[in-house]
């Protein structure tokens, strides 16, 4: 089955500088990577999303980025804002009729210090 | 539009008890997925109905974890009896019926029950 290992486990980065979150997966057949973003007790939300035909996303300050071949996806958030702050979880799937298990890397931490 | 929930939020309960875990998917959505995410670790699937019928339980980690979905509306998911590696915390999450294989519809996430077992 799929693995899916998300680096680094907490990330502190000063108001408006960058922060980047890397993620590794293992099966091949894998071709749709959402990133889900978790506020203190509230529940995950869809973020931004890429499927395997696409290198590169953006959406405002945020950037996923894909590399099949390596089987590398990340995220970067520049600008980074004190509402940042949350709980990231990357993610894997291969997009079928049947239904579509996510696997969850195992999330990463981000403070953003004003 | 009235997002999923789930009940209890939190459920605090001894080891050999019985605890049932309710999930209400946003209406009209066929698929519902149970996920759980133990220890601070990673979200791990446990099992996706379509409609009322079980697509795939293989996360589910022993026969201790009983899922329905009678109906084809809300969920629910009942461990018993409760061991202490049961603690974490449990999500549901629903999506559209999916149209066709290239097709991916966003997974809603319930807030979660915590649920701890002492």
């Amino acid at each position: 089955g799929e693995n899916v290992e998300q680096h680094p486990s907490t990330l502190s980065v000063q108001e408006g500088d960058s922060a980047v979150i890397k993620c590794t997966y293992s099966d091949s057949a894998s071709n749709y990577f959402p990133w889900y973003k978790q506020e203190l007790g509230k529940r995950p939300q869809l973020i931004i999303d890429i499927r395997s035909n696409v290198g590169e996303k953006k959406d405002q300050r945020i950037a996923v980025t894909l590399n099949k071949t390596a089987k590398h996806f990340s995220l970067h958030i520049t600008e980074t804002q004190p509402e940042d702050s949350a709980v990231y979880f990357c993610a894997a799937t291969t997009i079928k009729a049947a239904g579509n298990k996510l696997t969850f890397g195992g999330g990463t931490r981000v403070l953003v210090k004003p | 539009e009235a997002g999923v929930t789930q009940f209890p939020s939190h459920s605090v309960i001894e080891k050999g008890q019985t605890v049932t875990l309710r999930c209400d998917p946003i209406s009209g959505h066929d698929n519902l997925y149970w996920y759980r995410r133990v220890m601070g670790k990673e979200i791990k699937f446990l099992l996706h109905f379509v409609k009322e019928s079980k697509q795939d339980e293989s996360g589910m980690p022993n026969n201790r974890f009983l899922a329905e979905r009678t109906g084809g509306t809300y969920s629910t998911l009942k461990v018993q009896p409760a061991e202490l590696e049961d603690s974490g915390v449990y999500f549901c999450a629903s999506s559209q019926r999916t149209s066709g294989g290239s097709t991916y519809n966003e997974q809603f996430f319930g807030p979660g029950t915590r649920l701890t077992v002492l």
